[in-house]
């Protein structure tokens, strides 16, 4: 039972470069959601999408942009990475949207120089 | 604006009782959660709440007040491995989770 795995665990980037990060689970939940994780500060949304076909915008979308084919794969691109864009990014599923408990991936520590 | 505050970091002593509080200003409000993050690992949940009162979950317990905006988390009997950041985060009106910075909790032996 894997539940949620992300891809690659980290990463070095140069500014400039497009990046893909990838997401997929296998609980069949409905909701995925990417958040990028700073500190001192909390978790922030940035796409998010509540089934299949469908996607939205979350807090901070600038710069990142996703789709949702299937249920099980919600891979966020960083279509110019800057410096700004280094963090790390989970993220995260629930079986519907609302107030369902999330559940989170290991993260992907992205480095961008 | 929306806000979550929490202290960024507090010191109990293991075997002890610790409380961390979380207060909030959202638009809306479907609920309320608590997360616990090891360092270098992924948020998992703890509690959630959406109606006033406490929330009993073995050695930890999760209190809310709507009227106040105020919730907190308390955990009995520390153990080292409850050293972790603790999450407090808001189910918006758009159903949007709405996180705090997180507590950093040291437990000392």
């Amino acid at each position: 039972i894997a539940g949620i795995t992300q891809a690659p665990t980290s990463q070095i980037l140069a500014a400039g470069r497009r990046m893909t990060l990838r997401c997929t689970q296998d609980m069949r939940h409905n909701a995925m959601y990417w958040y990028r994780q700073d500190l001192g500060l909390g978790l922030r949304l940035i796409h998010y999408s509540n089934t299949a076909g469908t996607t939205g915008k979350g807090e901070v979308p600038d710069g990142y942009s996703v789709s949702r084919a299937n249920t099980d794969d919600f891979p966020l691109t960083l279509a110019s990475a800057v410096p700004s864009q280094t963090s790390v990014y989970f993220c995260a599923s629930s079986e519907g949207a609302g107030g369902n408990e999330q559940f989170f991936g290991p993260g992907t520590r992205l480095t961008v120089l | 604006g929306q806000n979550i505050d929490q202290p960024t970091e507090m010191t109990a002593t293991e075997g002890a009782i610790v409380q961390i509080n979380c207060t909030y200003q959202t638009s809306g409000f479907n609920g309320l959660f608590w997360y616990q993050q090891h360092a270098g690992e992924a948020p998992t949940f703890l509690s959630y709440n959406v109606l006033d009162g406490l929330e009993e979950k073995g050695r930890f317990s999760s209190f809310l007040s709507r009227s106040k905006g105020y919730s907190y988390l308390l955990l009995k009997e520390l153990q080292m491995k409850d050293s972790a950041s603790y999450l407090c985060a808001v189910l918006d009106s758009n159903y949007q989770l709405i996180w705090g910075a997180g507590t950093k909790l040291i437990i000392k032996p």
